[in-house]
Parts: C-alpha cells; structure tokens; sequence
C-alpha cells in the first residue's frame, strides 16, 4: 500500500455521463497530481494541486475539472464522456518541500471504461 | 517544451544480467530534475531513482543506476543483475523547474522489458 487511496478501482459507464473519482494523498502530502493513462496518448499531465489551490495545469479537457479540498483529499471530474475517455486515472502525491529525490507517491489507479 | 524519448519499445534480457535502458530529453532550463518509474502489469507506478541536473555523481539505488550524460542530455538507467520480477514497463520522466517545485514532471513512451529465465 503506497498511502495514496484511489476509489473507485473500476468504473464503467456510458457516453454522456459524469464521473467523480477521488484521491486521499499520502498523511503529510500537501501535493495532488492527477494523471491519464491511455494506449495511444501514453501517461499525460493533467493537473496539480498544492495545499488547495491549483498550481498547474497540463494537457486537462475543459470537460474535465478538479478540486483539492481542506482535508487535502482531491475529485477529478470527467463530464460529457466520450469513448475516447476511457483510461487509467492515476493519482499520485508528494510533500512539496524538497523530498523530489523521492519522486511522487502513486495511487493505483482508476480504470474508466466508456462504453 | 520538454520532451523525453524512450526509443526502446521492447526489451529482453536474461536473468542476472546486466540491461540498459535509454532516455533522452530535451530542455532548455540550466534546472530540472530526472525520474524512473517502473509500472508491473499490476498496473502501479513505483519510483525509482531520481536525478538532478547539479547532480555531480549519478544516482544509485541498490541494483538501480542511472547513467546520467548532461551534455548529451541522456539518463540512462542500468539495472544490474536481473531478476523476474523486473519485468514491466519502465518509464523515463522530467521535471523543469525551481528545486523545490514538482510541477508538470512529463512521462516518456516507456519501454517493455521482459526478463528471461
């Protein structure tokens, strides 16, 4: 257990919808990144969250939004599926506060399939 | 713009030996910071070893080193005596940037590496 809790694990759902998926960094993580893993696009930046606020953003659709709450838990949200949609979401953190040399601590991942 | 490249889709090695895998990047920051990360077919992604460009000696970590080649812009991770369980997809990463800050760390392409008993 990588102390990064990634719910759901699966999530199947049809084109359209909206989906909630949602991070609990590792105790003492102030950092959230979340990130898409996909076949043909590989592992893309998505977005960062520091202590709340958002501190960058990467290749994110504007059908997709985050937030990272007080507790420092993070959701992802997917809105007007597509097909195209359906990957693995990983989450991961870190401290942010010169421990880079222990890179970021991953999630297992959110697997979204859009059907 | 950051790019790494990964140019080894696939690779193969027997057990206990010695393999290499290539990454190359491209920044124009003097700061910046090198990643691996190895995802099993479980699906997680497990850090490594870990980089900085000030660096003066390359990194290590257990059988894990990193050939670190600044003027060529290479960061080649050595994985030495093979095992089974080293099987999986490893990927190269880059962090540009103050020290202190882990924004935007791209990923390569990765590369499959099979382990052969």
């Amino acid at each position: 257990d990588s102390g990064v809790t990634q719910t759901p694990k699966h999530l199947i759902t049809a084109t359209g919808q909206r989906v909630t998926l949602r991070c609990s960094p590792r105790s003492g993580d102030l950092s959230v990144y979340w990130y898409q893993q996909s076949l043909d696009q590989g592992l893309q930046f998505l977005i960062q969250y520091y202590n709340g606020e958002e501190r960058a953003k990467g290749n994110i659709l504007e059908r997709f939004s985050a937030q990272q709450f007080p507790d420092l838990h993070s959701e992802l949200n997917l809105s007007s599926l597509e097909l195209g949609d359906s990957a693995l979401y990983f989450c991961a953190s870190s401290v942010d506060s010169g421990e880079y040399r222990h890179g970021y601590t991953f999630g297992s991942g959110t697997r979204l399939t859009v059907v | 713009a950051q790019k790494i490249t990964q140019t080894q889709p696939g690779m193969f090695v027997q057990e206990k030996e010695a393999v290499t895998l290539d990454c190359t990047y491209d920044t124009s920051d003097q700061s910046y910071g090198l990643f691996w990360y190895k995802q099993p077919s479980s699906g997680e992604m497990i850090f490594l070893i870990y980089q900085g460009s000030y660096d003066e000696q390359n990194a290590t970590e257990g059988r894990y080193s990193l050939n670190f080649q600044k003027a060529r812009k290479s960061a080649n991770l050595v994985i030495s005596a093979s095992q089974l369980g080293d099987s999986a997809m490893y990927f190269c990463a880059m962090r540009e940037g103050e020290e202190t800050s882990y924004d935007k760390v791209i990923f390569g392409p990765g590369t499959s590496l099979s382990v052969i008993p």
